[in-house]
């Protein structure tokens, strides 16, 4: 059974920095691209970064760009979210997801709550 | 990069079928095959209907379809259940190398 298991969120001022991780299981990690998708309080999904299974490809969405920064560590079946210069805007659940194919994303975490609040 | 547009509301009685519309340009959904569609219950992560505008994987109903034309993708759902009720999104690859959303929208079985 793929599992896909968030950690790393919580309550953090504006300003600030915090480490997200994915841990994942059930499949074979380092043969697929991986992604992070947000979703503020109420509101809409929001993709955030793509990471290819090799690394050697990595985007980010123009809110995000130059704050965040993902990775991921495949001998540890990891994937990694980086967030330097939080806003409140960045306030949502970040969701970690297994790209199938190009966009398919086919499995999702359970999500974990960022909050920037001060 | 500007969300893709969705009615932020769709209603349906049982047994009938729905659709909701994506809209985008050129440079997203018209330009691309790489648009796919998720469902999300309050609380739940979402989960994916449809992907390269008509393909549904393994384990998803027949009941959800998905189409194209122009900068319009489209998802049918055909006799609604009551189950059906949720969020839907839709997304797109853009020529920016990123991806888009819809505003997501939320749809009501009577």
């Amino acid at each position: 059974e793929v599992k896909l298991v968030e950690s790393g969120g919580g309550l953090v001022q504006p300003g600030g920095s915090l480490r997200l991780s994915c841990v994942a299981s059930g499949f074979t990690f380092s043969s697929y691209s991986m992604t992070w998708v947000r979703q503020a309080p109420g509101k809409g999904l929001e993709w955030v970064s793509f990471i290819s299974y090799e690394t050697n490809t990595i985007y980010y969405g123009d809110s995000v760009k130059g704050r965040f920064t993902i990775s991921r560590d495949n001998a540890q079946n990891s994937l990694y979210l980086q967030m330097n210069s939080l806003r409140v805007e960045d306030t949502a659940v970040y969701f970690c997801v297994r790209e199938a194919s190009w966009g398919r994303w086919n499995s999702w975490g359970q999500g974990t709550l960022v909050t920037v609040s001060s | 990069q500007s969300a893709l547009t969705q009615p932020a509301s769709v209603s349906g009685s049982p047994g009938q079928s729905i659709t909701i519309s994506c809209t985008g340009t050129s440079s997203d959904v018209g330009g691309y095959k790489y648009v796919s569609w998720y469902q999300e219950y309050p609380g739940k992560a979402p989960k994916l209907l449809i992907y390269e505008v008509t393909n549904r994987p393994s384990g998803v109903s027949n009941r959800f379809s998905g189409s194209k034309s122009g900068n319009t993708a489209s998802l049918t759902i055909s006799g609604l259940q009551a189950e059906d009720e949720a969020d839907y999104y839709c997304s797109s690859y853009t020529s920016r190398n990123t991806w888009v959303f819809g505003g997501g929208t939320k749809l009501t079985v009577l």
